[in-house]
């Protein structure tokens, strides 16, 4: 059972546009969400993470919203930047313990 | 702050051989370890925990026999694939997290070709 989903396999995006990447999530007990970035053959990087009691955070170009009722998550980056292409991994926790991945979003953003 | 480094970044290997690669954190101490497992395309997949000093809590149907997690030190942690088969090419990336904290930070990983 996949607790944390990205429906979009990917996004294609117009440079200077926002991206808006999804992900869904099924155990009411997680209290932590994170985005991470990722090239391959490289590890995740961390973007930007909300706590379950807050429903944004802003992170220069990257915020983070959270709709608690809907278990839904989303990372909105705008302007979007060739150099933001990378694989999107949206995870959850559940007081502090081990991250549940989703499966990932490609973003590819055109010039 | 809060760099993890991993040792090798590739490493290429006959089937039977056992493969070690070590996890860091360079500039805090990480009171737990994890370690992640990529197949092309797909979702990192936990492969179990380690905690400082105790045993590895492994996930489910991964074999503790065949992936060997040593949490030695607060900064150190190996992963070591026993006879290595070609099922077991991955890329394999650890993260570490300091107590207090519900981030992790991660490795480049370890691309890992068995042949």
């Amino acid at each position: 059972d996949q607790q944390v989903k990205q429906n979009s396999p990917s996004l294609s995006v117009q440079e200077g546009r926002i991206s808006i990447l999804n992900c869904d999530y099924t155990n009411s007990m997680f209290d932590y969400f994170l985005w991470y970035k990722k090239y391959p053959a490289e590890g995740p990087t961390f973007l930007i993470s909300i706590s379950s009691i807050k429903d944004k955070n802003e992170d220069g170009r990257f915020t983070v919203f959270l709709n608690k009722s809907a278990k839904h998550l989303s990372l909105h980056i705008v302007p979007s930047q060739p150099g933001d292409s990378a694989v999107y991994f949206c995870a959850a926790s559940n007081a502090g313990n081990m991250l549940t991945f989703g499966g990932g979003t490609r973003l590819m953003v055109k010039p | 702050g809060a760099v993890v480094s991993q040792h090798p970044s590739r490493v290429i290997c006959k089937s039977g051989t056992s493969v070690k690669i070590e996890c860091r954190s360079l500039d805090f101490q990480a009171t737990t370890m994890f370690w992640y497992r990529q197949f092309p395309k797909q979702s990192l997949m936990l492969m179990a925990t380690s905690n400082e000093g105790s045993k590895a809590t492994y996930e489910q149907g991964v074999e503790k026999d065949k992936f060997l997690i040593n949490h030695a030190s607060l900064t150190l942690s190996t992963l070591t694939v026993a006879s290595a088969h070609p099922e077991d090419s991955s890329f394999y990336i650890c993260s570490a997290r300091y107590r207090g904290s519900n981030e992790q930070f991660f490795g480049p990983g370890t691309r890992l070709t068995v042949l």
